[in-house]
């Protein structure tokens, strides 16, 4: 059973362009996290997402920023007119349940995007 | 607001030692709290999950203790060996008036000399 998955493993764009972040869950989980990690901080929550629905994108800013997890398909992380700092690691995590009871999570290797 | 605390400061230790993590909360009540460990360029890895009614938790060398009076919990590794050295991370979540998606804390590197 692979793990989470994403890619690109790394990342870089120019400011203005836009960055297209993807994620593979582990099979059979339906739940799906996203979180940014700046040097010298911890993660942070952006977004969670279950097959088709956003349930909770309050860590997410509201402008340039957007998530989806299709049907088919692996769940997108989209950021728009990128901006230096925007520069981070960006994690995938995935889980067989609703984190909130505890559900462990399973993170992937994460993205790191570089703007320039 | 809830804020969660790890001590920022490297922990070295000589190996076969045991390691003593902390982590501090204030403003919250979670009803579980969780331990991960992560390595450079990689992500976090679950280790021990502990619940708001139980008071300690192991797991081969790890442990792990949940004191909701004092709002803290410590992590230890016993025997400690070079290959622990990584950051840990708590989190926790899952009560009311705090998020249900676990909060992360910044961590805390652990570095086990031979």
């Amino acid at each position: 059973n692979a793990g989470v998955m994403q890619n690109p493993r790394h990342l870089v764009r120019r400011r203005g362009q836009e960055a297209r972040l993807r994620c593979s869950p582990m099979k059979g989980h339906s739940h799906v996290y996203w979180y940014r990690q700046l040097p010298e901080e911890g993660l942070k929550f952006m977004v969670y997402l279950q097959k088709e629905n956003i349930i909770d994108e309050s860590g997410m800013p509201k402008e340039r920023f957007s998530a989806e997890f299709p049907k088919e398909g692996p769940s997108i992380l989209r950021i728009q007119q990128v901006v230096r700092g925007d520069s981070a690691a960006y994690f995938c995590a995935s889980s067989p349940g609703v984190a909130g009871e505890g559900n462990e999570q399973f993170f992937g290797p994460g993205t790191r995007l570089t703007v320039l | 607001s809830q804020k969660i605390e790890q001590n920022s400061e490297a922990l070295n230790i000589q190996e076969g030692k045991t390691a003593t993590l902390t982590c501090n909360y204030t403003n919250y009540s979670p009803a579980y709290l969780q331990w991960y460990r992560q390595d450079p360029g990689r992500g976090p890895v679950f280790l021990l999950l502990i619940r708001e009614n139980e008071k300690e938790k192991r797991k081969e060398r790890l442990k792990v203790t949940f004191d909701t009076t004092l709002k803290q919990s410590l992590f230890h590794i016993t025997a400690s060996q070079p290959a622990d050295s990584a950051t840990y991370l708590c989190a926790m979540g899952g009560s009311s008036g705090g998020s249900y998606i676990p909060t992360f804390g910044r961590g805390t590197s652990l570095i086990v000399h031979p």
